[in-house]
């Protein structure tokens, strides 16, 4: 079974510049998940969907930040304009629909974000 | 003070060595937890759930204490592959809403 994509693997891009991030959970989950990691610091919670549901984004940093998730399927999170504090790796995660089993959520590799 | 409170280490152990993480977490109303590990430059891998007073899987075992708010990794007979940094996580969210709270993790180097 696949594991939860992300693309690109890394990213630079100047201030004010927009990235737009893209997830592919674990098919059947729809549970999806992005997190932040910022240098020196612990992996944060930004935003949660539930198919194609925002069910919690309270984790989102600014209105600069906008995620999608059109189906149900795939997601993207889009930076507009970035700025410096916006560097990071962003990770995406996704979980099954119910149950103990969706509380575990399985974690894709990772987009490096560097805005210079 | 952190939601979720780790030693950092790093903690040096040899091959074979038993070795114990503690972390400590300040909601009181979560229900679930877990350990994840993370290799350098990688994605966090789960490890270990914890969802009542503790959880064995060969050589992991990961306890619980709801009153002490304080959950425990112990690693037994560790291995080179066992160096990496472990994440104590906390599931914040109630039912419908699963949000990860991370510590800043506890890094383990076992040397030959």
């Amino acid at each position: 079974e696949a594991g939860v994509t992300q693309f690109p693997s890394h990213s630079v891009i100047e201030k004010g510049q927009t990235v737009t991030l893209r997830c592919d959970p674990i098919s059947g989950h729809d549970n999806l998940y992005w997190y932040r990691r910022v240098m020196g610091k612990e992996i944060k919670f930004l935003l949660h969907f539930v198919k194609e549901s925002k069910q919690d984004e309270s984790g989102m940093p600014n209105n600069r930040f906008l995620a999608e998730r059109t189906g149900g399927t795939y997601s993207t999170l889009k930076v507009q304009p970035a700025e410096l504090e916006d560097s990071g790796v962003y990770f995406c995660a996704s979980s099954q629909g119910s149950g103990l089993s969706s509380y575990e959520q399985y974690f894709g590799p990772g987009t490096r974000l560097t805005v210079t | 003070r952190k939601e979720v409170e780790q030693d950092p280490g790093p903690f040096n152990v040899p091959e074979g060595a038993t070795v114990a993480f503690n972390c400590t977490y300040s909601n009181s109303a979560s229900q679930s937890f877990f350990w994840y590990r993370q290799d350098c430059r990688k994605e966090p891998k789960l490890l270990m759930s914890v969802y009542s007073s503790g959880n064995e899987d060969g050589r992991f075992t990961a306890q619980l204490n709801r009153a002490s708010q304080y959950i425990s990794l112990l690693i037994r007979d560790s291995k080179l592959s066992d160096s990496a940094t472990y994440l104590c996580v906390v599931n914040e969210g109630n039912t419908g809403f699963q949000k990860l709270v991370f510590g800043t993790g506890t890094r383990l180097l076992v040397s030959p």
